[in-house]
């Protein structure tokens, strides 16, 4: 396993508070990930990080911040959450080249 | 906006049935595919990571080929078993330099016993 893990894994919280989640690995991996999870979506790209300090969006960042700081840790942030943030987010990493994802193993958020 | 698009949605197949499923995506600027097995409450694991037209990749009774000019690649199950009953996701990366992996809504298989 790529040692990838999210915290916490459940949370509740109410519309408009902020929320953090967090995503650690310990191999390295350059590359991660953070998704959202929805029926009928699959998983939906949030924002992502090719590297320290080097972000970009995805399919739905609108309502999320992400920092790398350190090459272990990847968080994602919800400003003031809304209900339509309720979800589950999975984190993965990688590394360059052809190699495969390494999923965490999710955090369930629901915002009442 | 990148469409990754899979086929059929769900199915319901047999113990002992072979079944296959479609992941299609845009025929230009192909980089990598990648197939996930997804079974509920768990991470997606990797099955296949596929990057050249005419792959073919296997592991034990699922096989995966991919045509990267047409835009589409199947995985193929042989005699189903109830173990298999999962979420198939592909997921799908344009040579544009940005590493984004973009993936298909799932096929959700259930094999009845």
């Amino acid at each position: 396993d790529a040692g990838i893990t999210q915290s916490p894994r459940h949370k509740v919280t109410e519309t408009g508070t902020p929320v953090t989640l967090r995503c650690h690995q310990t191999e390295n991996h350059r590359y991660m990930y953070w998704y959202r999870q929805d029926p009928g979506h699959g998983l939906r790209l949030i924002h992502y990080s090719y590297g320290v300090k080097d972000t970009d969006k995805g399919e739905v960042s609108d309502g999320y911040s992400v920092s790398r700081s350190k090459t272990e840790d990847f968080l994602l942030t919800l400003e003031s959450a809304t209900s339509s943030q309720t979800s589950v987010y999975f984190c993965a990493s990688t590394t360059p080249g052809n190699s495969p994802f390494h999923f965490g193993n999710g955090t369930r958020l629901t915002v009442t | 906006i990148l469409n990754v698009e899979q086929s059929p949605q769900s199915l319901h197949v047999q113990e002992g049935d072979s079944t296959n499923f479609t992941c299609s995506f845009p025929s230009s600027n192909f980089y990598a595919l990648h197939w996930y097995r997804w079974e509920t409450a768990k991470s997606p694991e990797a099955l296949f990571v596929m990057t050249l037209n005419g792959d073919e990749k296997k592991k034990g009774r699922i096989s995966a080929t991919l045509n990267t000019k047409e835009g589409y690649s199947y995985l193929y199950i042989k005699g189903s078993q109830p173990e298999d009953s999962a979420t198939y996701l592909c997921a799908f990366m344009r040579a544009s330099g940005t590493y984004k992996y973009i993936f298909g809504t799932g096929t959700r298989l259930k094999v009845l016993a």
